[in-house]
Parts: structure tokens; C-alpha cells; sequence
């Protein structure tokens, strides 16, 4: 049984401030990661996904995955009130139809 | 990034009536399509995988004659909850994978939701 992990938190970053979000999975055959927000209320959007090993950039996230350790995680910089959010992290294994989700992390961004 | 529609995106029922949810990618072809149910302040929980022309694999403990897909066009899928009932009453999420292969068609686009509540 596949098993992705994130601290639920909350967790609360002041205006400007750098927030990581964290995230472990429990196979290594996973193969695809994804990062969803999703605001109170409203369904998941994707924000990033990654595929191999190390950094991805897009704009103020920074997607980290380190396959070896079997973890991914997200960096927002430059936090804003409107990153307040639940994260959630997702995992796909090679050839396999569904992601298993996390139970995501709330994340409070202060202003 | 590619769309997926809901519709409606809330109903109110009575108990005992059925309810049909639709899921439309609008501008790729799905040949896999999720349904989700998420409570309040909990995570998504995966129901049912619909494929194109198949019938849906449901996870434990979802009842299939109570929940019913239909997946009849590479961009429609459905869902209809018959003779609903107040525990049902949640939000109903569909999800799209987009065909073909490569990295590009590995991501699922989630629908707006539909906020079911049965009285």
C-alpha cells in the first residue's frame, strides 16, 4: 500500500517569508510528483509537477525531489496571503492510472 | 494547463432522489477519468477510475449500484448517486488524465466540483 506523507500543520509563514511544504512517499517506484493548491471550498489546481531528480523553477515555486531519500517538496518565496492554502502532494507510479494523494498541509500565510 | 467542467456545481435534494454529476474535459481527450469525494477538513478519497468505454473500477468500500459512472465519450464521464441520502452530502470532484503517452499526458485536471446536499 502506497503511502504519502505531509505534516497536516498548520502551518504559518509571515508576508514575505519563505514556506516549505515537505512530503515522503513509501514505494520507489513512483515515478511522477505533483503539487496541488487547493483553497477552502474549491477543487485542487496543479501548481507543479516533477519528474526527475533535483530543482524545477516556476515563478515564486520551486518544486525539490530527491528519489533516493523518497521525498519531494515545495518552496514558495515570497509568501503572499493569497499562498494560504491547503498543499497537496501527489505521487503516480510508472504506468499506473491514479495519483495517491497526501492529506496535505494547511498552510497560513500572515500578513 | 487543460480544463475540466463540472456540472452542476451544487444541488440540493431530497433523500430518496437521484443525482446526476457531469464531467466534461473541454479541450483534450480523457481516456481515464477519477471521481472524488472529499468531506469537510478532510482529503480527497478516490471512488471510482473510469475508462473510456469500459466500466469503472471502484475502490473498497464505494457501492457501485449506488454510485454509478458512465464513461461513454473520450471527453464525458458521469456520475449518478441514486436514492440519495444525507451522508452523502459531500463534495463531488471529477478528475481527467489526458491520452497518449509521454510526461505531458501524465497529469490529472481537476474539475470546480459539485457541493451535494441532501436534506
Amino acid at each position: 500500500q502506497k503511502e504519502v506523507e505531509q505534516n497536516s500543520g498548520p502551518l504559518s509563514v509571515p508576508e514575505g517569508a519563505i514556506a516549505s511544504l515537505n512530503c515522503t512517499y513509501s514505494d520507489r517506484v513512483s515515478q511522477s510528483f505533483f503539487w496541488y493548491r487547493q483553497y477552502s471550498g474549491k477543487s485542487p489546481e496543479l501548481i507543479m509537477s516533477i519528474y526527475s531528480n533535483g530543482d524545477k523553477e516556476d515563478g515564486r515555486f520551486t518544486a525539490q525531489l530527491n528519489k533516493a531519500s523518497q521525498y519531494v517538496s515545495l518552496l514558495i518565496r515570497d509568501s503572499q496571503p493569497s499562498d494560504s492554502a491547503t498543499y497537496l502532494c501527489a505521487v503516480r507510479e510508472t504506468g499506473a492510472n491514479n495519483l495517491f494523494f497526501g492529506t496535505g498541509t494547511r498552510l497560513t500565510v500572515i500578513p | 494547463g487543460a480544463v475540466v467542467s463540472q456540472h452542476p456545481s451544487r444541488v440540493i435534494c431530497k433523500s430518496g432522489t437521484s443525482v446526476k454529476i457531469e464531467c466534461r474535459s473541454l479541450d483534450f481527450q480523457a481516456t481515464t477519468m477519477f471521481w472524488y469525494r472529499q468531506f469537510p477538513k478532510q482529503s480527497l478519497m478516490l471512488m471510482a477510475t473510469s475508462n473510456e468505454g469500459s466500466k469503472a473500477t471502484y475502490e473498497q468500500g464505494v457501492e457501485k449500484d449506488k454510485f454509478l459512472i458512465n464513461h461513454a465519450s473520450l471527453t464525458l464521464s458521469t456520475l449518478t448517486v441514486t436514492s440519495a441520502h444525507p451522508e452523502d452530502s459531500s463534495f463531488y470532484i471529477c478528475s481527467a488524465r489526458a491520452s497518449g503517452r509521454g510526461q505531458g499526458t501524465d497529469t490529472q485536471y481537476f474539475g470546480p466540483g459539485t457541493r451535494l446536499t441532501v436534506l
